[in-house]
């Protein structure tokens, strides 16, 4: 059964760059057909897509978000991370890691619990 | 890339039906069959109820049914239960390998 794991600092300054990683078990992150991606939640509010990669490298953004992220794999770690430069308060949200099954329609079949990242001071 | 259109709230009372509408364009619901539902419990990840409009996958209750007309696509839960009580949220491709969601449904169980 797989299963994902967010890790990361839970409290990020202004300015700074926020940096997850979501370490993936019970299946090799290498398994074709998924891309491996980042979903936030902002408090009390919907579901936004940040982006994903494939096993081989191959990354795609979110549109409104590309000009600060970076997803990146770490294959013999079994590993995928986040990084979001330059953000403010409203980067402050629940960060999600999710399997995208491409062959099921960019369905999200798998999802980490979840990391609450803080943007303070 | 606007965000699917979805009523902010929706209810039932136990062992009625009722259906979550999400709205989009012909670039993504209308565009393609990869519509997927989404079910949030408070304080929980999101867990997938339906996928390509209408797949359900394993251990998903027959009660959760998928559909799509056009440009939107709904989601329906018959025979109602208290445990269905949940925000639930709709997804789909939107091509150029881009994703869009709707902003989420808080369904009530009476």
């Amino acid at each position: 059964q797989v299963q994902l794991q967010e890790s990361g600092p839970g409290l990020v300054k202004p300015s700074q760059t926020l940096s997850l990683t979501c370490t993936v078990s019970g299946g090799s992150i290498s398994s074709g057909g998924y891309y491996w991606s980042w979903i936030r939640q902002h408090p009390g509010k919907g579901l936004e897509w940040i982006g994903y990669i494939y096993y081989s490298g191959s990354t795609y953004y979110n549109p409104s978000l590309k000009s600060r992220v970076t997803i990146s794999v770490d294959t013999s770690k079994n590993q995928f991370s986040l990084k979001l430069s330059s953000v403010t308060a409203a980067d402050t949200a629940v960060y999600y890691c999710a399997r995208d099954n491409r062959p099921a329609g960019d369905a999200f079949d798998i999802w980490g619990q979840g990391t609450m990242v803080t943007v303070s001071s | 890339q606007s965000a699917l259109t979805q009523p902010p709230s929706a209810s039932g009372s136990p062992g009625q039906s009722v259906t979550i509408s999400c709205t989009g364009t012909s670039s993504d619901v209308g565009g393609y069959n990869y519509v997927s539902w989404y079910q949030q419990h408070p304080g929980k990840a999101p867990k997938l109820m339906i996928y390509e409009v209408s797949k359900r996958p394993s251990g998903v209750p027959d009660r959760f049914s998928g559909s799509k007309s056009g440009n939107t696509a709904s989601l329906t839960v018959s025979g109602l239960q208290a445990e269905d009580e949940a925000d639930y949220y709709c997804s789909s491709y939107a091509g150029s390998t881009y994703v869009v969601f709707g902003g989420g449904t808080k369904l009530t169980v009476l």
